[in-house]
């Protein structure tokens, strides 16, 4: 069955980076964009980008250009979520999800369990 | 970007009820529309997409009609699990956005 297994909660100071995982199992790897969406504390859903994993292409919501970088490794099956210079205001249950293939692009059908980012000095 | 304002932002209902939580967008999105479910400490679950289509093991008691600005998602018959905060988000253009979420709660 299809999997998204995120990497464990986090603490971090501010002005560090974060990194984290999303390996995928249960589907060709390849096949479907990966797409990070964050949500702080009682707070809605904010889309952060996406990533090709057959290519790499990558596309940020504006608001995370110049600062969030998403990756992929094909040979682990795992995408990357890399976020430098972390704020206070960063601190959120950061998720992976998948999106569908065919014309409801743009909809995520399978979600990692999330994964808590902390930012405290 | 795309502006969605769901309503209410919270609803009391009663099991056995029939509730309807409305997604409105600040400009047309035709169908380019999906709904999710979330409780507590969970990830999102996808309910609905292309604004009416029903994802594949989701209970036919939810539903959705809409088009253009204005959408609406239907529980038939509300059940205890269902009580969950649900979010409509856009599928019309980049960036993605989603609505600020609707709490439908026991009354």
């Amino acid at each position: 069955q299809v999997q998204l297994v995120q990497s464990g909660a986090e603490v971090k100071k501010p002005g560090t980076l974060v990194k984290v995982s999303c390996k995928a199992s249960g589907y060709t790897f390849i096949g479907n964009y990966i797409h990070w969406v964050r949500q702080a504390p009682g707070q809605g859903l904010e889309w952060m980008g996406w990533i090709n994993p057959n290519s790499g292409d990558t596309n940020y919501a504006q608001k995370f250009q110049g600062w969030v970088t998403m990756t992929r490794d094909t040979s682990i099956r795992t995408v990357y979520m890399e976020m430098r210079r972390m704020k206070s205001d960063d601190t959120a249950v950061y998720y992976c999800a998948r999106e569908v293939v065919g014309p409801a692009t743009g909809v995520f059908d399978y979600w990692g369990q999330g994964t808590l980012v902390t930012v405290s000095s | 970007d795309i502006q969605l304002t769901q309503s209410p932002s919270l609803l009391s209902a009663s099991v056995g009820d029939r509730v309807t939580i409305t997604c409105r967008a600040s400009q047309g999105i035709s169908s380019y529309l999906a709904w999710y479910q979330q409780n507590p400490g969970k990830a999102p679950k996808l309910l609905i997409y292309a604004a009416s289509t029903l994802q594949s093991g989701v209970p036919s008691r939810f539903s959705g009609s809409g088009s253009g600005t204005e959408f609406t998602l239907t529980i038939s018959s509300l059940q205890p699990e269902d009580f969950a905060t649900y979010y409509c988000q856009h599928l019309n253009n980049y960036p993605l956005t989603f609505g600020g979420g609707t709490k439908v709660e026991i009354k």
